[in-house]
């Protein structure tokens, strides 16, 4: 079965530092790979995906995530952090069963931007 | 584009009672809906995928006579937590996936307590 790690639940950075919160995937074909931001009582908004073909993924909001297969890794990046990027950040990887395909979620890195 | 809502957004009700929560896909026909559970500060867990037209797939430990799915039509999907007790009071979310392409759509989640 798949699954998905998030070594860091909080992370505190300073706005305007740079950012990389960590995701390790489990799964025995090529995945298809998320990352998601919920603001606190909100549902869900996709950053970037990876499906295929450049392992670089740029996304919306300046973040960036690169897909490493000998890693099994697909980490989040930013160059420099706003306020407003303060919110929980999950990590899923996607798999196409029988029934639909289905998204496996990483516990969270909850993300706290200092002022 | 790709829209989906959530009704109501925050519900209270009372123990041994029953309540409906709507999913909407607002500007495309949503073939597949998921119905997520979120636990405070945690991760998200799925429940169960809905095809529309037929009967929904429940992830095991979901109990199907407690938590009715309905996917009646390809904009709207309805969840029915049926006599409610404390212990289903969660955050859940509903995510919608178009008949082509594998991205799911995030709605905005609905806060349940069971008092």
């Amino acid at each position: 079965a798949q699954s998905v790690t998030q070594p860091d639940i909080h992370i505190t950075v300073s706005e305007g530092a740079s950012l990389e919160l960590r995701c390790n995937y489990s799964y025995g074909a090529t995945p298809y790979l998320f990352w998601y931001v919920q603001s606190p009582g909100q549902g869900l908004q996709l950053l970037l995906k990876y499906f295929s073909g450049d392992t670089l993924v740029q996304g919306i909001k300046g973040f960036e995530a690169e897909f490493k297969r000998s890693q099994s890794s697909f980490n989040l990046r930013k160059p420099s952090v706003h306020w407003s990027d303060a919110a929980e950040y999950f990590c899923a990887v996607g798999t196409v069963t029988g029934g639909g395909n289905k998204l496996t979620f990483g516990t969270g890195t909850q993300l706290k931007v200092e002022l | 584009g790709a829209v989906v809502s959530q009704h109501p957004s925050r519900v209270i009700c009372k123990s041994g009672t029953s309540v409906k929560i709507e999913c909407r896909s607002l500007d495309f026909q949503a073939t597949t809906m998921f119905w997520y559970r979120q636990f405070p500060k945690k991760s998200l867990m799925l429940m169960a995928t809905s095809n529309e037209g037929s009967k929904a797939t429940y992830e095991q430990g979901v109990e199907k006579d407690k938590f009715l799915i309905n996917h009646a039509s390809l904009t709207l999907s309805t969840l029915t937590v049926t006599s409610a007790h404390p212990e289903d009071s969660s955050f859940y979310i509903c995510s919608a996936r178009a008949e082509v392409g594998y991205e799911q759509y995030f709605g905005p989640g609905t806060r349940l307590t069971v008092t």
